[in-house]
């Protein structure tokens, strides 16, 4: 079966120190891989995504993931946060197809503090 | 880019009345539109499958005859959450794939369905 983990419900970081977040998954074939984030009461918006070539991914707004087979892993990263990170996070995996949905972790709420 | 969007964006609705929502690819066409749910907290949680021309094909546990789906066009699909209750209070979603080959969803900004 396909499923995502997020082994962090929860997540602060200081502003400016670095952060990563977790997300393992299980897939039966290679997969595609997301992250998202979610500000309260709004919609997702994507962050970068995986689909072959360059195990490391560059996103949006300074994030980046490193998709890791032998580990089943996509961990998401960032050097340096700043307080508008603070939002919540989901990690996503899809087949190959189009006409297949994403399956989602349980999501992580990363908090930002001065 | 490709633009997804759904109306209404909130609605508080009387227990007992049926509610639709519309999401609608904007520049692309989309033969099919996944719906989720997400109640306060958690995560993403599959719904449905929205075919055009053709039936929805729900996720186990979704009734079917409560949430109908009707994917009337290439670019509309709608959700009917009929005899709503107050547990059907939840975050909707859409969302469609891209025309590219990398099965990237485009997701609705979302509904946030309220029912008293």
């Amino acid at each position: 079966a396909q499923s995502v983990t997020q082994p962090d419900i929860h997540i602060t970081v200081s502003e400016g120190a670095s952060l990563e977040l977790r997300c393992n998954y299980s897939y039966g074939a290679t997969p595609y891989l997301f992250w998202y984030v979610q500000s309260p009461g709004q919609g997702l918006q994507l962050l970068l995504k995986y689909f072959s070539g360059d195990t490391l991914v560059q996103g949006i707004k300074g994030f980046e993931a490193e998709f890791k087979r032998s580990q089943s892993s996509f961990n998401l990263r960032k050097p340096s946060v700043h307080w508008s990170d603070a939002a919540e996070y989901f990690c996503a995996v899809g087949g190959r197809s189009g006409n297949t949905p994403l399956v989602f972790g349980k999501g992580t709420r990363l908090s930002v503090i001065a | 880019g490709a633009v997804v969007s759904q109306h209404p964006s909130r609605v508080i609705c009387k227990s007992g009345t049926s509610v639709k929502i519309e999401c609608r690819s904007l520049d692309f066409q989309a033969t099919t539109m996944f719906w989720y749910r997400q109640f306060p907290k958690q995560s993403l949680m599959l719904m449905a499958t929205s075919n055009e021309g053709s039936k929805a094909t729900y996720e186990q546990g979704v009734e079917k005859d409560k949430f109908l789906i009707n994917h009337a066009s290439l670019t509309l699909s709608t959700l009917t959450v009929t005899s709503a209750h107050p547990e059907d209070s939840s975050f909707y979603i859409c969302s469609a794939p891209g025309a590219g080959n990398d099965n990237e969803q485009f997701f609705g900004p979302g509904t946030r369905l309220t029912v008293l």
